[in-house]
């Protein structure tokens, strides 16, 4: 079935470090892949997307490419922050657009000192 | 923006009784309800789907009995948890769909509930 998996963490950086996530995936299909991030306590905000290989998700400096060759999506940051600190999931739909269930990575918790 | 509104954000209840959590959708309707569960430091585990005015689709090991959704309008879901025990205690969280699936492409989640059962 469709799987995620995502590098264990926790991931501990210092400041404006360079930050990378690993995700790979398996799926049936061109699913849709996210990722999202949880605060302590908090539900889970959308980050960035991307719905077809090779497009390119990107907001407040995070990044992650769709790359059906090698089944990934990584999650890259060029200089994190300690306003980062937080779990990142790495997910993907199992229907085509934005239809049917997301399924989620393990997680990945960032911990970024100052 | 669309917001999920989940209630309540922290509930702790005796062993055997029933507690209610709701989740309702702002600005938009919500046509599909998915219920998740998520244990310390664990990714999010699908519970059920619910489609408003349909029963709910459990996932394989969910017991339905115990976990009791009803999604009778197009912004409102609840999910009560009955008899609860202490193995029930975890973080339960929403996500809401409109029937575009635009709405945050698709997926909006409410801010979760902390259910500790003592």
């Amino acid at each position: 079935g469709d799987s995620v998996t995502q590098m264990e963490g926790p991931v501990t950086l210092s400041e404006e470090a360079f930050l990378t996530i690993n995700c790979t995936y398996t799926a049936t299909g061109y699913p849709s892949l996210f990722w999202y991030v949880q605060y302590p306590g908090e539900g889970l905000q959308l980050l960035l997307k991307a719905t077809k290989a090779d497009d390119k998700g990107s907001n407040k400096g995070f990044e992650a490419t769709y790359r059906k060759e090698t089944t990934s999506f990584h999650l890259e940051k060029g200089s994190v922050q300690v306003s980062d600190s937080a779990v990142y999931f790495c997910a993907l739909n199992t229907g085509s657009g934005n239809t049917g269930k997301l399924i989620f990575g393990q997680g990945t918790t960032l911990q970024v000192k100052p | 923006g669309a917001v999920v509104s989940q209630h309540p954000s922290r509930v702790i209840c005796k062993s055997g009784t029933s507690v209610k959590i709701e989740c309702r959708s702002l600005d938009f309707q919500a046509t599909t309800m998915f219920w998740y569960r998520q244990f310390p430091k664990q990714s999010l585990m699908l519970m059920a789907t619910s489609n408003e005015g349909s029963k709910a689709t459990y996932e394989q090991g969910v017991e339905k009995d115990k976990f009791l959704i009803n999604h009778a309008s197009l912004t409102l879901s609840t999910l009560t948890v009955t008899s609860a025990h202490p193995e029930d205690s975890s973080f339960y969280i929403c996500s809401a769909r409109d029937a575009a699936g635009q709405v945050n492409y698709g997926y909006t989640f409410g801010s979760g509930t902390r259910l500790t059962v003592v």
